[in-house]
């Protein structure tokens, strides 16, 4: 996890509600990416990043959005919380010349009561 | 659909036994590469194999690809309690992308 920090590492919130997800780097890696983790799915990509202001949508983005502002900080922002989307999320982060291994952040676990 | 389907889902062993994950996958690739999570934590690499290679070691990993069955295995010899995680292979593609799609995971559980 060194490198990658994600805050909250756990909400509870209720439906209806907007919340916002933070990733925060110190790699400097270009590409960025936010998952969601369920049981008997594995990964699914939300949205990804591939650099400042650039980003495109991942296999379930519906509900959600993002925003890259810096190179450091990638923003996942669900606009008004569903029970579906209690979920843990994790970020990563890759450089593709280094044949796009990726690197986790610890995961935030979200609660939509 | 999920590129890389992971085969058991679970499995259990005792300590010292080795063990064996399979994932197979769907399109080309540009590499495979295996990752493992420790309950509560992200994901950690533990190796990447390119398409163009077959087999590869690392300490007591052996990972092996052939693309012609578009299959792969993670191999953990001499498995220890320390090992008990679960287990997720993950594809990268060709042609210059960066989306690397992962599979549902293999859930080990070594016995001491």
């Amino acid at each position: 996890d060194a490198g990658i920090t994600q805050s909250p590492r756990h909400k509870v919130t209720e439906t209806g509600t907007p919340v916002t997800l933070r990733c925060h780097q110190t790699e400097n890696h270009r590409y960025m990416y936010w998952y969601r983790q369920d049981p008997g799915h594995g990964l699914r990509l939300i949205h990804y990043s591939y650099g400042v202001k650039d980003t495109d949508k991942g296999e379930v983005s519906d509900g959600y959005s993002v925003s890259r502002s810096k190179t450091e900080d990638f923003l996942l922002t669900l606009e008004s919380a569903t029970s579906s989307q209690t979920s843990v999320y994790f970020c990563a982060i890759s450089e593709p010349d280094l044949d796009n291994e990726q690197f986790f952040g610890p995961g935030t676990r979200l609660t939509v009561l | 659909s999920q590129q890389g389907e992971e085969d058991p889902q679970a499995l259990s062993i005792q300590e010292g036994e080795n063990a064996t994950m399979n994932c197979s996958y769907k399109t080309s690739i540009n590499n495979l590469q295996w990752y493992r999570q420790n309950s509560g934590r992200g994901l950690v690499h533990l190796i990447l194999i390119r398409s163009n290679e077959r087999e590869k070691h690392s300490g007591r990993l052996r990972v092996t690809l052939d693309t012609s069955k578009k299959s792969s295995s993670l191999l953990i010899t001499a498995s220890r309690a320390a090992d008990t995680a679960s287990y997720f292979c993950a594809t990268g593609p060709r042609a210059g992308g960066f989306k690397t799609i992962f599979g549902a995971g293999t859930r080990l559980f070594v016995k001491a």
